[in-house]
């Protein structure tokens, strides 16, 4: 069965740092996704990247960056220059596509992230 | 540009009372999702539904019951609500697409006494 770790369950950044996110994933498939949400004090579910398991380069998206490990099944979050606005909850989620299994995301425990100015 | 919405956002109930929530959305998505969120533990899926008509059990299905009678609808139910189930719910909606994200409701706060 499929499964996402998060092991931080919380973190300290200064503002305009980078800061690393942790993400290890269990799966027995070679066709999967990879994504990564902010959840800020306001409860909301917000997108920021995705990763194919066949993606060759790590995917970006502005000042977010996945550093994508295949062999050593890790799906890091890279937040540069931290921001204030920032600070929030972090999960990581896995996707199985090969038989689609309803499309459903597994989520792991999630990171709060607290950026100090 | 609703999106996901979700109804109510915060409900208080009684062991032993039902409550339904209900989710709509309008971006004609097919697949639609249940979770729960509790502290320390992420997102954990309880019910989702692959189109009208269709419903699935998720990790954590045991109090709950759903209904997908139209597209844009995704009702979750409570028959005989108990504390164990006082939590943030969250629907989500997607296209059924590999690497197609899924689109969150802000989430409802239900309380259990």
């Amino acid at each position: 069965a499929q499964k996402i770790t998060q092991t931080q369950p919380g973190m300290f950044v200064q503002e305009k740092e980078a800061v690393t996110l942790d993400c290890t994933y269990d799966t027995s498939d070679q066709s999967y996704g990879l994504f990564w949400y902010k959840q800020p004090s306001s409860g909301e579910m917000i997108f920021l990247i995705y990763q194919g398991s066949y993606d060759e380069q790590n995917a970006t998206e502005g000042r977010y960056s996945l550093n994508f490990q295949k062999a050593r099944k890790s799906a890091n979050l890279v937040i540069s220059a931290s921001q204030l606005g920032d600070s929030a909850m972090y999960f990581c989620a896995m996707r199985e596509t090969i038989y689609n299994q309803g499309g459903k995301l597994i989520f792991g425990q999630g990171t709060e992230l607290s950026v100090k100015p | 540009n609703a999106g996901v919405t979700q109804t109510p956002k915060f409900r208080v109930l009684k062991t032993g009372q039902s409550m339904t929530l209900l989710c709509a959305q309008d971006m004609n998505h097919e697949y639609m999702y249940w979770y729960r969120q509790d502290p320390g533990m992420g997102l954990r899926l309880i019910h989702y539904s692959v189109g009208e008509g269709t419903t699935a059990k998720g990790e954590v299905p045991d109090g709950y019951n759903v209904s997908r009678l139209k597209k844009q609808n995704f009702l979750l139910g409570l028959e005989s609500a108990a504390p164990s189930q006082t939590s943030v719910y969250f629907c989500a909606s997607g296209r059924g697409l590999a690497t197609g994200e899924l689109f969150f409701g802000e989430g409802s706060r239900l309380t259990v006494l």
